[in-house]
């Protein structure tokens, strides 16, 4: 299957500092990626969709200006949590397809980065 | 907007068979999939239905209903090793991303 690569797998930073987290894939390319946050004990949830080469699209609630995700490749896309707060701590995951032509429903998911805000 | 209900915990004993429920409302339907995620890990892919009826591949199976909004995952043999978190998730489209359910926590005692 595709592999999906995500880095840091872990990183801890001090509350006001910018975090960048990047998702790679390794062996398509990524038309679409996905941004999903998951709290301790429950479950993922959407934050945003980009494609390549343009604005990402963010769920309800999300706020664009703290979480900035950036799409400029097929292979890559990065989300950095700006003036982190300890709320922000969670699991990030990425997901991404190669395309509409997928049609086995798979998404492929990066192994995730735990974010922790002291 | 969707919303997925399935159970949040089942308990099984090893060896034996286990189905877990989801059912879904959403505005669009492009398929009901299924994860399992293992604490810490990432979610991996285990089945998705688009068309009604059964899904098999190894010890998992998949079904869903459509005129239902009602599909199940069912694990076989169960294992030590299958005790994780298990997600339904469906998209609204192909170029959308997954809503998840809360997640079913399989316990499987020996």
């Amino acid at each position: 299957g595709a592999v999906v690569s995500q880095h840091p797998s872990w990183v801890i930073c001090k509350s006001g500092t910018s975090v960048k987290i990047e998702c790679r894939s390794l062996d398509f390319q990524a038309t679409t990626m996905f941004w999903y946050r998951q709290f301790p004990k429950q479950s993922l949830m959407l934050m945003a969709t980009s494609n390549e080469g343009s604005k990402a699209t963010y769920e309800q609630g999300v706020e664009k200006d703290k979480f900035l995700i950036n799409h400029a490749s097929l292979t890559l896309s990065t989300l950095t949590v700006t003036s982190a707060h300890p709320e922000d701590s969670s699991f990030y995951i990425c997901s991404a397809q190669g395309g509409l032509a997928d049609n086995t429903g798979e998404l492929f998911f990066g192994e995730g980065s735990r974010l922790t805000v002291l | 907007g969707q919303s997925l209900e399935q159970p949040s915990e089942v308990t099984a004993v090893e060896g034996a068979i286990v189905q877990i429920n989801c059912t879904y409302q959403t505005s669009g339907f492009y398929g009901l999939s299924w994860y399992q995620q293992h604490d810490g890990g990432a979610p991996t892919f285990l089945s998705y239905n688009a068309l009604d009826g059964l899904e098999e591949t190894g010890r998992f199976s998949s079904f869903l209903s459509r005129s239902d909004s009602y599909g199940y995952l069912l694990l076989q043999e169960l294992q030590m090793k299958d005790s994780a978190s298990y997600f339904c998730a469906v998209r609204r489209g192909g170029a959308d991303g997954l809503t998840f359910g809360k997640g079913t926590h399989l316990i499987i005692q020996p």
